[in-house]
């Protein structure tokens, strides 16, 4: 499995834009990259899945370069209530795979 | 769709009890994952269902863990001879692949299950 990598932590203001850079350097053909979102005593949430170039949906964007070697996901104009830890996931879903977290990056958002 | 749901919602237990949880998945929902959680860390993997089949467990469950889906549906964890480094998160999640070749599906989860062992 690809072993991802993202930093620990990261400060943000109300209203800015936040971008969490995961690197996964052995990606496989068939990974794909997926973010989730958890708050404080929740299970994790889905945000964002994509395998390349640029994803966006209506909570967040998913940018791929060419090599996949790494990700950025992009939080728009952020509140008080973003303030959660995201994990970056790579990982296909053929036979035995699946869904392993890492540490995850800790946003959190002051006004 | 009222979701994943997970019960008991807190488990407070003597060192060397049993504890059994459990796990209602999203209706239709062919896949079932079981992790762990401790504090500041990320859901550590504990299992996998594929409809009833158990297809993948992790190395770091030692033989005091059980898990069964008996009919595709609900499932349960069971901790045998619980230990003071039980005390975790547990958290469930399910998911449906529309079909086999569909990689990474959305995964549901659901609030968890805090054990305590004292």
């Amino acid at each position: 499995l690809a072993k991802t990598t993202q930093p620990i932590s990261m400060d943000s203001y109300e209203g800015q834009e936040v971008n969490i850079t995961c690197s996964h350097n052995n990606i496989a053909t068939n990974d794909y990259i997926t973010w989730y979102q958890q708050f404080p005593s929740q299970g994790p949430r889905f945000i964002i899945q994509g395998y390349k170039t640029k994803v966006t949906n209506e909570v967040a964007s998913l940018f791929i370069p060419a090599d996949r070697k790494s990700s950025t996901l992009s939080l728009p104009r952020v509140s008080l209530s973003d303030t959660a830890v995201y994990y970056c996931l790579v990982g296909g879903d053929q036979a035995g795979t699946a869904l392993i977290f890492g540490k995850g990056t800790t946003l959190s958002v002051s006004s | 769709d009222t979701g994943v749901s997970q019960d008991p919602r807190h488990k407070i237990t003597k060192r060397g009890q049993n504890v059994t949880f459990r796990c209602d998945p999203i209706s239709e929902h062919n896949r079932l994952y079981w992790y762990r959680q401790t504090l500041g860390q990320g859901p550590e993997f504990l299992t996998y269902f594929q409809n009833e089949a158990q297809l993948e467990k992790s190395r770091l469950l030692s033989d005091r863990f059980s898990a069964e889906r008996p009919k595709g549906s609900f499932s349960t964890l069971e901790i045998q001879r619980t230990e003071q480094g039980d005390s975790a998160m547990y958290l469930c999640a399910s998911s449906y692949p529309r079909d086999r070749k569909q990689v990474n599906t959305e995964a549901f989860f659901g609030q968890g299950t805090r054990l305590t062992v004292v």
